[in-house]
């Protein structure tokens, strides 16, 4: 099956730090990934849709400037949590779709990482 | 819209017996739903999708129902193993698995022997 590795898996930070997250699509092309939150015990949120080569388009309520989406190539895309406080400390999960499929043109998602802002 | 919650309900079944999941999907719009399974600390896991002009479609050990009437998904487990226990999200899209996801509150399933 398709695979989508996470780096680093977990991090720790201090307050007003930066954090870059990275997703990678590891034996497909993925034109578009997308970037999720999840906090403890709920479901996943929607953050933002990365196109490769075009800017993310981000869900209502998303600030843009924080959260810092590159997707540079059709393996890549980074999330960067830029001045990082205590209530970002969450579940950042990312995604990929792998068009072409016969029927199960499905996201692969990567394993997560665990973002603790002190 | 999105799914959000403070706890998750809780499905307890004795190995070897049949599970039904059950989701409510938000948009009647949807054409697309998928069922995932998630284990603590890990990402969503595919199980089983089906298009919007399907009702039934069956995989491995696990069936998918959808009824558009009433905007309602659900997800058989037959024969439910330990293995099985986890968090369960169903999740539907306007188009496909290119488009993004709306996922359901989700379901942790608990297995005992």
């Amino acid at each position: 099956g398709a695979v989508v590795s996470q780096h680093p898996s977990w991090v720790i930070c201090k307050s007003g730090t930066s954090v870059k997250i990275e997703c990678r699509s590891l034996d497909f092309q993925a034109t578009t990934m997308f970037w999720y939150r999840q906090f403890p015990k709920q479901s996943l949120m929607l953050m933002a849709t990365s196109n490769e080569g075009s800017k993310a388009t981000y869900e209502q309520g998303v600030e843009k400037d924080k959260f810092l989406i590159n997707h540079a190539s059709l393996t890549l895309s980074t999330l960067t949590v830029t001045s990082a406080h205590p209530e970002d400390s969450s579940f950042y999960i990312c995604s990929a779709s792998r068009p072409g499929l016969a029927f199960s043109d499905t996201q692969y998602f990567g394993p997560g990482t665990r973002l603790t802002v002190l | 819209g999105e799914s959000v919650g403070l706890h998750l309900p809780t499905l307890s079944v004795q190995e070897g017996d049949n599970s039904i999941i059950n989701c409510a999907y938000s948009n009647s719009a949807s054409d697309y739903f998928i069922w995932y399974k998630q284990e603590s600390g890990k990402g969503p896991q595919f199980i089983i999708d089906i298009r919007s002009n399907m009702d039934k479609r069956q995989g491995q050990r696990v069936t998918v129902l959808l009824n558009k009437t009433v905007k309602h998904l659900s997800l058989q487990i037959a024969a439910t193993q330990p293995g099985d226990s986890a968090v369960y999200f169903c999740a539907e899209s306007l188009t496909g698995g290119t488009d993004k996801l709306i996922f359901g509150t989700g379901t942790r399933l608990q297995v005992f022997p």
